[in-house]
C-alpha cells in the first residue's frame, strides 16, 4: 500500500524555539495532506487541510499565524510550530489522500514533539 | 455533520475471548466508517472500512465490522483476541466536504488479559 512518511519522528526543543515538521508521500502524489494532533491518551483532532498550491484550512480554534502549513510539491506538506511552548507538546500525524482520490488516507507514522 | 461516537473508553477481554468495540455514527447522509488501530507511540494502521457496499467489512488481523443502518451502528468485532491486539482502537468518518476530512471517535482502549 501507499506509504506516508514523517521527519523527524521526534523532537525536543526549547521554548520559543520553531519547528518544522515535514509529511511525504512515497509512492504517490497527493493533493491534499492533513494534519492532525494527538494528546497523552486522546484522539486524533484535525487542525488543517494542506491543499497544494494553496492556503491551509485551518479548523476553528487552531492558530494559523503559530501552525504554519506549506504544501509545495504534491508530496510533500510541512507544518512549522513557531514559537513553541511547553503546551504545544504532542504527537502530530499527517495523512495523505491519493490522487486520484480515493476514500483512503494514508497516515504517516507521527512526529513526538516536547517543548521544554 | 458526520460525527461517531464510541462507547467505552477502556475494554478489556481475556485472550481468547470475543472482542466487541461500539461505535455508533451520526449523519444525514450514508456515511463512510472506518476503524483504525494505534499501537503505542505509532501512527494509525486501517483495519477495515465501510464504503456502501457490504454491510459486514471484514478487516486485517481477523477483525470485522457490522454496518447496521437502523441502529446507526459500526461495531468492530473479532471471535478470539489474542495478546496482540492490545491497542488503541479509533472509529471514524468521512466528511461529505470536498475535503473528506475524516473525523475520529474518542478511541477505545483494548486490554487482553492473559
Amino acid at each position: 500500500g501507499a506509504v506516508v512518511s514523517q521527519h523527524p519522528s521526534r523532537v525536543i526543543c526549547k521554548s520559543g524555539t520553531s519547528v518544522k515538521i515535514e509529511c511525504r508521500s512515497l509512492d504517490f502524489q497527493a493533493t491534499t495532506m492533513f494534519w492532525y494532533r494527538q494528546f497523552p491518551k486522546q484522539s486524533l483532532m484535525l487542525m488543517a487541510t494542506s491543499n497544494e498550491g494553496s492556503k491551509a484550512t485551518y479548523e476553528q480554534g487552531v492558530e494559523k499565524d503559530k501552525f504554519l502549513i506549506n504544501h509545495a510539491s504534491l508530496t510533500l506538506s510541512t507544518l512549522t510550530v513557531t514559537s513553541a511552548h511547553p503546551e504545544d507538546s504532542s504527537f502530530y500525524i499527517c495523512s495523505a489522500r491519493e490522487v486520484p482520490s480515493t476514500d483512503t488516507q494514508y497516515f504517516g507514522p507521527g512526529t513526538r514533539l516536547t517543548v521544554l | 455533520a458526520q460525527s461517531v461516537t464510541q462507547l467505552g473508553s477502556h475494554v478489556s477481554v481475556s485472550e481468547g475471548a470475543l472482542v466487541l468495540l461500539r461505535c455508533n455514527y451520526s449523519s444525514s447522509v450514508p456515511p463512510y466508517l472506518f476503524w483504525y488501530v494505534q499501537y503505542p507511540n505509532q501512527g494509525l494502521q486501517l483495519l477495515l472500512k465501510y464504503t456502501s457496499a457490504a454491510t459486514l467489512v471484514k478487516g486485517i488481523n481477523g477483525f470485522e465490522a457490522e454496518f447496521k443502518k437502523s441502529e446507526t451502528s459500526f461495531h468492530l468485532t473479532k471471535p478470539s483476541a489474542h495478546m496482540s491486539d492490545a491497542a488503541e482502537y479509533f472509529c471514524a468518518v468521512r466528511t461529505y466536504s470536498s475535503a473528506s476530512k475524516i473525523i475520529f471517535g474518542s478511541g477505545t482502549r483494548l486490554s487482553i488479559r492473559p
